[in-house]
């Protein structure tokens, strides 16, 4: 089962800073949440991800609260071809690796 | 530096047919997922591959089997396929290992409808 939970849609106005919240209140001290987005149904890309400090890179920001319950994806300057499925997930470890464990996505609609 | 190649990129099957899905990780990486995706869904772990065994599996029957070469490609082979096997199954490479760094890569997936 998911260990996250977003909502199952957003807009955003092009040029404009997307948001995009996401819940994992049951993750354990060891797990990674990492981002990824999808779009028409291509294979997932990678964004971003963290522990527990802020993280940013050229594509994105990752704000992880302070007691990792839930964070925030930040694209600072949204464009068109934002539009796609994002998911935040939690990086299960397991014995011999990890795996990602995906929920329903966010749906991101940047609109011009 | 090629990413993660998949094959082929679409396949249609019938009820009680096998198929078998190839995958080439990203240069440099050893470990292997599978992953389905059903229409409308996010995509469910299938199980992962690292020196050529079946290190983890997710909540998947039997009939899901694979394999892992020396060269680190996978294959991926579903056996009595089931209209409800109808998905994009996804391979991800990785370098195998718990740290922090070691995000995994999604090729392009290959579409597999059953009729």
């Amino acid at each position: 089962d998911a260990k996250t939970t977003q909502p199952p849609s957003m807009d955003c106005a092009e040029g404009r800073a997307a948001n995009l919240p996401c819940n994992h209140s049951t993750i354990s001290g060891n797990e990674y949440v990492y981002w990824y987005r999808q779009i028409h149904s291509q294979g997932p890309q990678y964004i971003i991800h963290g522990l527990k400090n802020n993280e940013t890179n050229e594509m994105a920001s990752l704000i992880i609260t302070e007691d990792r319950k839930s964070s925030t994806l930040i694209l600072p300057h949204a464009t068109l071809r934002d539009t796609a499925v994002y998911y935040c997930i939690v990086r299960v470890l397991m014995e011999y690796g990890n795996k990602l464990v995906f929920g329903a996505g966010t749906i991101l609609r940047v609109k011009s | 530096d090629a990413g993660v190649t998949q094959s082929p990129t679409h396949l249609i099957k019938t009820r009680g047919q096998q198929v078998t899905l190839r995958c080439s990780p990203k240069s440099g990486h050893d470990t292997v997922s599978w992953y389905q995706q059903a229409l409308g869904q996010g995509p469910q772990f299938i199980f992962q591959y690292y020196e050529e065994e079946e290190r983890q599996r997710g909540n998947f029957p039997d009939r899901f089997s694979g394999h892992q070469f020396p060269n680190y490609s996978s294959e991926l082979n579903v056996n009595a396929l089931l209209l409800g096997d109808s998905a994009l199954y996804l391979c991800a490479s990785s370098l195998r290992g718990l740290a922090g760094n070691n995000e995994q890569f999604f090729g392009p997936g290959t579409r597999l409808t059953v009729l």
